[in-house]
């Protein structure tokens, strides 16, 4: 079956312009979470949502950073007045089950800005 | 604060041998752990996961040991093979909180 896909796969953008980074997670997993990975670092937590509750945004860097899912589909991650160091990787995972799943990685976008 | 460390970034090790991978976590909280295999360009994928209750899973090639009066749990790859070579992160997760360490790069040499 399908998995996580996300896009695009790469984007390079000018400073101080907004990106919108997409996910598409595996069809009925209720959990989404968006994570980060700098050069050289591990995986942050940004943000997850789970079913129809409201999503926790604790891990958000700053408030140039937001996210949105319709329903248990589609998501979408909006990075406003891009930073150079808002260049990372940017993951997306899918889970049937909030933390107890295994999460389904997609290979992630890579964000360039310069 | 980095509640879950991996602390050392890499580690080579020859074809047949044994691979260790090191995780260390600071909240007691935790009662939940994952190990992820992230090839370059890939996503992560699950490997294995152990609970709280338990001390050790092991599947095939790989067994995973928790330590929790140590905070401390492991990766065991037996026998390594060259397609082991990747990057290793471990998770952990108790409550709401979800946290993943820094990765260790595991190279496996022929």
């Amino acid at each position: 079956g399908a998995g996580v896909s996300q896009s695009p796969s790469n984007k390079v953008t000018e400073k101080g312009k907004d990106v919108e980074l997409r996910c598409d997670p595996i069809s009925g997993h209720t959990a989404l979470y968006w994570y980060r990975q700098r050069l050289g670092q591990g995986l942050e937590f940004l943000i997850y949502f789970q079913g129809n509750s409201a999503p926790d945004k604790s891990g958000l860097p700053s408030d140039r950073f937001s996210a949105e899912r319709t329903g248990e589909s589609v998501s979408t991650l909006t990075i406003q007045r891009t930073q150079q160091e808002d260049s990372a990787v940017y993951l997306c995972a899918s889970s049937l089950v909030w933390a107890r799943g295994t999460q389904y990685f997609g290979p992630g976008t890579r964000l360039l800005v310069l | 604060d980095q509640q879950v460390k991996q602390n050392s970034p890499s580690l080579s090790v020859q074809e047949g041998r044994i691979s260790i991978l090191n995780c260390d976590y600071t909240n007691s909280m935790f009662d939940y752990f994952l190990w992820y295999k992230k090839y370059p360009a890939e996503g992560p994928t699950f490997l294995i996961s152990i609970s709280s209750i338990k001390d050790k899973n092991e599947d095939g090639r790989f067994t995973v040991f928790l330590n929790k009066s140590a905070k401390h749990l492991s990766l065991h790859i037996v026998p390594s093979q060259p397609g082991d070579s990747a990057v290793y992160f471990c998770a952990a997760s108790g409550g709401n909180q979800f946290y993943f360490g820094t990765g260790t790069s595991l190279t496996v040499i022929p």
